[in-house]
């Protein structure tokens, strides 16, 4: 079992439509959770980070979830430009030495 | 925000030469830099991680004598690749944990082709 799962996708979502994806992490002990995005040959880009008590920034809405150890990314309102990779990281227990899941494809259509 | 400055942005080069990469961090010390690469449609995958003054720690199947991590002062860490062969070709990338942000800053990444 790998150390951060997501589902590969690609997503293919019609803009304006609400979608959410999720990530299952193997380490309970892992503590920092987050969300990047990362464009065509491009470096990731920090999107959110996820606390325990969920977190919202506009349009973006993530959840971890500790007793099944998942985090989700949902996002509302969904525009042409949130096309991209969104990788889902956890740390790897007390450290800071990060897991990277593979990214799930979302492409947004007009 | 913090940056990191990663440089070259791309580069190509003959099997068997060897290709220096820096990443440095602007504006903030980095006492540690993580060194990753990303081959196509993959996630990055954690090469080594520099620590400022003292030798790198290199994950498991990464040749220590193959890619030379050298961090010799809080703001610049570098990875030469040596003795370059086309397996090598990947997308590598530094990244550094910035002082009271959250996350982690990535420098813009180097594409290395080897032919």
């Amino acid at each position: 079992r790998k150390e951060v799962e997501q589902d590969p996708g690609p997503f293919n979502v019609p803009e304006g439509a609400t979608v959410a994806f999720n990530c299952t992490y193997s380490n309970s002990a892992s503590q920092s959770f987050f969300w990047y995005r990362q464009d065509c040959r491009k470096e990731p880009k920090l999107l959110m980070s996820v606390y325990s008590s969920g977190n919202e920034d506009g349009r973006f809405t993530a959840q971890l979830n500790r007793a099944s150890q998942y985090i989700s990314l949902l996002i509302r309102d969904s525009k042409l430009s949130d096309s991209a990779t969104y990788l889902c990281v956890v740390n790897k227990g007390s450290n800071y030495q990060l897991i990277w899941g593979a990214g799930t494809k979302l492409i947004i259509k007009p | 925000g913090a940056v990191v400055s990663q440089h070259p942005s791309w580069v190509i080069c003959k099997s068997g030469t060897s290709v220096k990469i820096e990443c440095r961090s602007l504006d903030f010390q980095a006492t540690t830099m993580f060194w990753y690469r990303q081959f196509p449609k993959q996630s990055l995958m954690l090469m080594a991680t520099s620590n400022e003054g003292s030798k790198a720690t290199y994950e498991q199947g990464v040749e220590k004598d193959k890619f030379l991590i050298n961090h010799a002062s809080l703001t610049l860490s570098t990875l030469t690749v040596t003795s370059a062969h086309p397996e090598d070709s990947s997308f590598y990338i530094c990244s550094a944990r910035v002082p009271g942000e959250d996350g982690y800053t990535f420098g813009s990444g180097t594409r290395l082709t080897v032919v």
